[in-house]
């Protein structure tokens, strides 16, 4: 069985630009999830889908922030513009069954992202 | 609000000791618990899980007793392996109000020296 990929693995850009992550999730995940990594923190939740619906995006901050689920399946997380604290691990998950507590989430490789 | 705390790291050990990962949370409701763990240049993945309280969750080696009295988790193994150097994350889901979303702690660096 695949896993969940992301891509790019690795950006590096300038602040006040823009930079967009892909997420393809284990086939059949209702729910698929976006974390973001700060370096020596645990993973944060920006944002959570149901198929294609949000459930929760409390935490993203979306005056540059956007994300969405197309069709349920893959999804894109946008920074316009980033800032220097953009820098992290962008790391996205999915679950079988829909914002089950007790479900195993399973996490892509990641992609660092480095504002300069 | 819902939180998990992990004893500070890194853990520094030599192969074959004894691995305690102290691990508490805070929550309302009925969460689950899990131990994450992220080897070097890779993603995450998943140790061993507890969904009710007093389960014991264990894999590879590794266990953890869900302890609500206490409302801990701790990571346990008999005997380490260089392998087992990584980063360990504590985590919590399905609380009271919670989506299914994972609430991790800080994480925990373990150094295994052969």
């Amino acid at each position: 069985e695949a896993g969940v990929a992301q891509s790019p693995r690795y950006k590096i850009i300038e602040k006040r630009q823009s930079v967009a992550f892909w997420c393809n999730p284990i086939s059949g995940h209702a729910t698929l999830y976006w974390y973001q990594q700060i370096l020596g923190q645990g993973p944060k939740l920006l944002i959570q889908f149901q198929n294609n619906g949000v459930v929760d995006d409390s935490q993203l901050p979306k005056d540059r922030f956007s994300a969405e689920r197309l069709k349920g399946v893959d999804s894109t997380l946008k920074i316009q513009p980033a800032k220097l604290e953009d820098s992290a691990v962008y790391l996205c998950a999915s679950s079988l069954s829909a914002g089950v507590g007790t479900d195993t989430q399973y996490f892509g490789p990641g992609t660092r992202l480095t504002v300069l | 609000g819902d939180s998990v705390t992990q004893m500070e790291g890194p853990v520094t050990l030599s192969e074959e000791a004894f691995l305690t990962i102290n691990c508490t949370y805070t929550a309302t409701g009925y969460p689950s618990l899990f131990w994450y763990v992220q080897y070097p240049g890779e993603g995450l993945q998943l140790l061993l899980k507890a969904t009710k309280a007093d389960d014991k969750g264990s894999n590879k080696g590794f266990e953890a007793t869900y302890r609500k009295e206490t409302t801990s988790f701790h990571l346990e193994k008999g005997s380490v392996q260089v392998s087992d150097s990584a980063v360990y994350f504590c985590a919590l889901s399905g609380a009271s109000g919670n989506t299914g979303k994972l609430i991790f702690g800080q994480g925990t660096t373990l150094q295994v020296k052969p």
